[in-house]
């Protein structure tokens, strides 16, 4: 059974680096069907998508955190991670880390079918 | 950048009603289309892929509908569960979020 398992420091001080970790369990991260990605709620506000990584590597980043993300794998971990810098205020929010499954060959643009509980992520000095 | 916008933005309605969320987005998005159930302090969760396409495990009482830029999601004879936002998300091109609605018990 397939289990998503965030991970990271809770609070982050301004201009620092928001780092974040998902561990995969239960199913490897090589599939070929699946890809890997990260969304965010900001307290009180909607879903933000942030961006997605493939077991290979490839990349794809919402444009307007596209300068300031980086997402990345690691297959001999069956981990994904995700690192955004120069945080502000803005970029509090509730981090949630999922599969994205290829149901209809949106490729790296698939929906997200599982997900982990989230991490709470704070930034203030 | 593709923008989704829901309507309505909050719903009040009674268990066992019909309600209907309305998803437009600001070009065609050839039915890459899905929508999520959102509780508080849960994950979301996927209901409805590709305009139609019922998740596996997703009451039958959903349903989902709607083509080029303008699509539905339908829930049937509401139960106490339902009460939640829901979002829907193009995934055309990027992947892009409504802004959601709010459905609470009236």
């Amino acid at each position: 059974q397939l289990k998503l398992q965030g991970s990271g420091p809770g609070l982050v001080k301004p201009s620092g680096t928001l780092s974040l970790t998902c561990t995969v369990s239960g199913d490897t991260i090589m599939s070929s069907s699946y890809y890997w990605g990260w969304i965010r709620q900001p307290p009180g506000r909607g879903l933000e998508y942030i961006g997605t990584v493939y077991y290979t590597g490839t990349t794809y980043y919402n444009p307007s955190l596209r300068s300031r993300l980086t997402v990345s794998v690691d297959t001999s971990k069956n981990q994904f991670s995700l690192k955004l810098t120069s945080v502000t205020a803005a970029d509090t929010a509730l981090y949630y880390c999922g599969r994205q499954l290829d149901f209809y060959g949106s490729g790296i643009y698939s929906p997200f079918d599982s997900w982990d509980q989230g991490t709470l992520v704070t930034v203030s000095s | 950048d593709i923008q989704m916008t829901q309507s309505p933005s909050s719903l009040s309605a009674s268990v066992g009603d019909r309600v209907t969320i309305t998803c437009r987005a600001s070009q065609s998005i050839d039915n890459y289309l899905n929508w999520y159930q959102k509780k508080p302090g849960k994950a979301p969760n996927l209901l409805i892929w590709a305009t139609s396409t019922l998740q596996t495990g997703v009451p039958s009482r959903f349903s989902g509908s709607g083509s080029g830029t303008d699509y539905t999601l339908t829930i049937d004879s509401l139960q106490p569960e339902d009460f939640a936002t829901y979002y829907c998300q193009q995934s055309y091109l990027s992947l892009t979020f409504g802004q959601g609605t709010r459905l609470d018990i009236k």
